[in-house]
């Protein structure tokens, strides 16, 4: 709940600005991932994948980009509203076995 | 939320005491996970499921054991409770290899 956005790297953005997150992920054998986006108080909800065959997926208000070389994902919301405050982590998911490994995540705090 | 039920939702019991919590999903996927997450470390997978009596561990299962008797039920167990396992755990759900992970409302646990 409330100790979630502890000690998280926080983004403070104004409303109606863009809000770019980044996570960087270790395992180079890792070809699925997932945005998920965790409100106070609940578990996380996904928000939009990306498998390692792509470069950038667009959703509602969000796109993923992947850079394969360097091992970086990002998630980009536009216009960003009140409602998006929360807590962003990325998760990675290797080959072949189905396991999701989180990074640590992003508090997005946004401002009326 | 996906159809996941995680229980008990919220409890406290002593140090040295057994502990189980219980996920039941009614969506017939075949992977179900057990997460923990504490302040500063995000999400840390314990252990996992691909199948009825197929287990394997994550990166935090001392301490934990586990059991899929049934494709809707997982359970995990703490066989004798510690500080160190206060926590808030996450039960996820996905269908197959490289689809999303659904999460359940998570449990707090306290041990004292």
């Amino acid at each position: 709940g409330e100790s979630v956005g502890l000690h998280l790297p926080t983004l403070s953005v104004q409303e109606g600005d863009n809000s770019i997150i980044n996570c960087a992920y270790s395992n180079s054998a890792s070809d699925y991932f997932i945005w998920y986006k965790q409100e106070s108080g609940k578990g996380p909800q996904f928000i939009i994948d990306i498998r390692s065959n792509m470069d950038k997926r667009q959703g509602q208000r969000v796109t993923v980009l992947l850079n394969k070389t360097v091992k970086h994902l990002s998630l980009q919301i536009a216009a960003t509203q009140p409602g998006d405050s929360a807590v962003y982590f990325c998760a990675e998911n290797e080959r072949n076995f189905n396991k999701f490994y989180f990074g640590s995540g992003t508090k997005l705090n946004v401002k009326p | 939320d996906a159809g996941i039920t995680q229980s008990p939702r919220h409890k406290v019991t002593e140090t040295g005491t057994p502990v189980t919590l219980r996920c039941h999903q009614t969506e017939n996927h075949r992977y179900m996970y057990w997460y923990r997450q504490d302040p500063g470390h995000g999400l840390r997978l314990i252990h996992y499921s691909y199948g009825v009596k197929d287990t394997d561990k994550g990166e935090v299962s001392d301490g934990y054991s586990v059991s899929r008797s049934k494709t809707e039920d997982f359970l995990l167990t703490l066989e004798s409770a510690t500080s160190s396992q206060t926590s808030v755990y996450f039960c996820a759900i996905s269908a197959q290899i490289n689809t999303e992970a659904f999460f359940g409302q998570g449990t707090r646990l306290t041990v004292v």
